[in-house]
């Protein structure tokens, strides 16, 4: 167990659907970062929050949005779904957000499946 | 950019021997650190062990080793006396100070380990 938690384990929706994807970092960590895992275009960086704020971004698309909680906890939300965000999820956290070495502990993911 | 690349799809092992899976990447920042990740059939990923570009030793963790070779720009990661457990997708990763840390990863070696 990671101290990572994310919420749900599986989803299951319709194009043009949103949803959110809730994490919740470990104990003591700062830094949440999100990622996709799917099939054709392996595992992404999405984006990065460092203590509520926007860290750094990567392949998100503008359909999709995050935010850091002032509990630390962060939300993925995918809006106007399509079949191809049908994906695994996965939240990371670590400690600190910019030296190169921040071990990420990663959470067990969100199975997001688009009908 | 950084990019990571891992040339081998899938790996067969006998169990008990050891195995070497390959990692290389290229990257122009001199501060930045590599990573291996397990990944079970279960979907969870699983830190195994961290190589820092300035290390000048290679990085041991229990039965997994990194080969660290900075001139090669090669990263592998070899795992000693397999076990049946250790069949998994295994990822190798970057992250970089300048990036925010977040990940960049490869593409991925799945391995079986037979009887």
């Amino acid at each position: 167990d990671s101290g990572v938690t994310q919420t749900p384990k599986h989803l299951i929706t319709a194009t043009g659907q949103r949803v959110t994807l809730r994490c919740s970092p470990r104990s003591g960590d700062l830094s949440v970062y999100w990622y996709q895992q799917s099939l054709d275009q392996g595992l992404q960086f999405l984006i990065q929050y460092y203590n509520g704020e926007e860290r750094a971004k990567g392949n998100i698309l503008e359909r999709f949005s995050a935010q850091q909680f002032p509990d630390l906890h962060s939300e993925l939300n995918l809006s106007s779904l399509e079949l191809g965000d049908s994906a695994l999820y996965f939240c990371a956290s670590s400690v600190g957000a910019r030296s190169s070495y921040n071990e990420q502990f990663f959470g067990p993911g969100t199975r997001l499946t688009v009908l | 950019a950084q990019k990571i690349t891992q040339t081998q799809p899938g790996m067969f092992v006998q169990e008990k021997e050891a195995v070497t899976l390959d990692c290389t990447y290229d990257t122009s920042d001199p501060s930045y650190g590599l990573f291996w990740y397990k990944q079970p059939s279960s979907g969870e990923m699983i830190f195994l062990i961290y190589q820092g570009s300035y290390d000048q030793q290679n990085a041991t963790e229990g039965r997994y080793s990194l080969n660290f070779q900075k001139a090669r720009k090669s990263a592998n990661l070899v795992i000693s006396a397999s076990q049946l457990g250790d069949s998994a997708m295994y990822f190798c990763a970057m992250s970089f100070t300048g990036g925010g840390n977040k990940l960049t990863f490869g593409t991925g070696t799945q391995l079986k380990v037979e009887l």
